[in-house]
């Protein structure tokens, strides 16, 4: 699986959008963007995940540029729940499919 | 409807101890999967299920461990021997999944080893 990039913290504003940004330079063309993120003391919990094309869902929106090279999660009116470590994975959508977690981003929303 | 559920929640062992952790998938989930979470780390495959067939131990860390699901269900993983290295929290995901189709992984919220 490629390996990818993020930044290891960042704030922002109870109310505000949240961009968490991911680089996946070495990314091939089968694989997808993947954002899981884990809230203190629970397991990692599934957002959202895409190819090409931008995805939306309830929860997050997905924005893939178009090498693909790199992406973006936004959190459209982030609140204090939102508070948790943001894993960006790169994988085959293979059966049995292990995710690779990084670092990941520990974002902090304050009121 | 349930999530995935895992017992105990926290188990403190002895070095030398041997521990069973227990894991209840989502009914129905093909894929099952435990990972292995050091303190301030990302989570850390250890091995793939789908249904009783144990596809991947690559990430099991020695023969001191050692996973089950008998009839494609209820998994248990085991640790003989615990030392403190293996403290840690031990997360399961179940998925639905089959064939060459994969659908994203359902974690559970895993039990906190910590071996003294």
């Amino acid at each position: 699986d490629a390996k990818t990039t993020q930044p290891p913290s960042m704030d922002c504003a109870e109310g505000r959008a949240a961009n968490l940004p991911c680089n996946h330079s070495t990314i091939s063309g089968n694989e997808y963007v993947y954002w899981y993120r884990q809230i203190h003391s629970q397991g990692p919990q599934y957002i959202i995940h895409g190819l090409k094309n931008n995805e939306t869902n309830e929860m997050a929106s997905l924005i893939i540029t178009e090498d693909r090279k790199s992406s973006t999660l936004i959190l459209p009116h982030a609140t204090l729940r939102d508070t948790a470590v943001y894993y960006c994975i790169v994988r085959l959508k293979a059966a049995g499919n292990k995710l690779t977690f990084g670092g990941g981003t520990r974002v902090l929303v304050k009121p | 409807g349930a999530g995935v559920s895992q017992s105990p929640r926290y188990k403190v062992a002895k070095r030398g101890q041997d521990v069973a952790l227990r894991c209840d998938p989502i009914s129905g989930h093909v894929s099952l999967f435990w990972y292995q979470q050091a303190l301030g780390q990302g989570p850390e495959f250890l091995t793939y299920f789908q249904n009783e067939a144990q596809l991947d131990k690559s990430g099991l860390p020695s023969d001191r461990f050692f996973a089950e699901r008998p009839e494609g269900s209820v998994s248990t993983l085991k640790i003989q021997r615990t030392q403190q290295e293996d403290s840690a929290v031990y997360l399961c995901a179940s998925s639905l999944a089959g064939g060459a189709v994969s659908y994203e992984q359902y974690f559970g919220p895993g039990t906190r080893l910590t071996v003294t």
